[in-house]
């Protein structure tokens, strides 16, 4: 099974700040199917970012990722309001399919 | 409009059984695998268990193995999940989510927004 390990666990950080979270693996992610969900509470995950580096659609261009093997990124350029949140990778290359423990975005 | 409803959930002693269901609409059903996540309250995303479009692979979490058992109706546009030998640690928010592709090694581009299951006596 992949470990992925998120840090930090918490980001405290102002509207119009960059934010740059982490996702590590316990092994290599093949062909770098590694996603990138985001939760507000009360809702169900939403679908950001795939591929390591694909916006999913509706996504706007100031999150963006990267990494490959075992590192992987999601770069929040500037923060807006509505970006506050949970954010949660997987790994969604082998069985069982894995999610990190996530990130909470909070306003500073 | 991609809609996913999930339905089953409930409160259930411990050993007891439940079925899930998760009504799906609004894409070809049969073109792609779809899943069960689920959720404890106030902790992480946990995958459960996911189904490939014509049901001939499937896979499951460890935490579920042989208690658990996912099914999908293709004609019905309808995804099951049989819990057996409920836990407490059981107890969650279940998720059906639809994956990007027909196997199961996809991402998950549309979610439900989920059905309680509390195991407790």
């Amino acid at each position: 099974e992949i470990v992925l390990t998120q840090s930090p666990g918490t980001l405290s950080l102002s509207p119009g700040e960059r934010a740059t979270l982490s996702c590590r693996a316990s092994q290599s992610v093949s062909s770098s199917y590694l996603a990138w969900y985001q939760q507000k509470p009360g809702q169900a995950p939403r679908l950001f970012l795939y591929g390591a580096s694909s916006r999913a659609t509706g996504i706007p261009d100031r999150f963006s990722g990267s990494g490959s093997g075992t590192d992987f990124t999601l770069t929040i350029s500037r923060l807006e309001p509505e970006d506050f949140a949970v954010y949660y990778c997987q790994q969604y290359g082998s069985s069982p399919l894995t999610f990190g423990g996530g990130t909470k975005v909070e306003i500073k | 409009e991609v809609q996913l409803v999930e339905s089953g959930g409930g409160l259930v002693q411990p050993g007891r059984s439940l079925r899930l269901s998760c009504a799906a609409s609004g894409f070809t059903f049969d073109d792609y695998g779809i899943h069960w996540v689920r959720q404890a309250p106030g902790k992480g995303l946990e995958w459960v268990s996911g189904i490939s479009w014509d049901s001939g692979s499937i896979g499951y979490a460890d935490s579920v193995k042989g208690r658990f058992t996912i099914s999908r109706d293709n004609a019905k546009n309808s995804l099951y999940l049989q819990m057996n030998s409920l836990r407490a640690e059981d107890t969650a928010f279940y998720y059906c989510a639809k994956g990007g592709g027909p196997m199961v090694s996809h991402r998950f581009d549309y979610w439900g927004q989920g059905t309680l299951v509390t195991v407790s006596s």
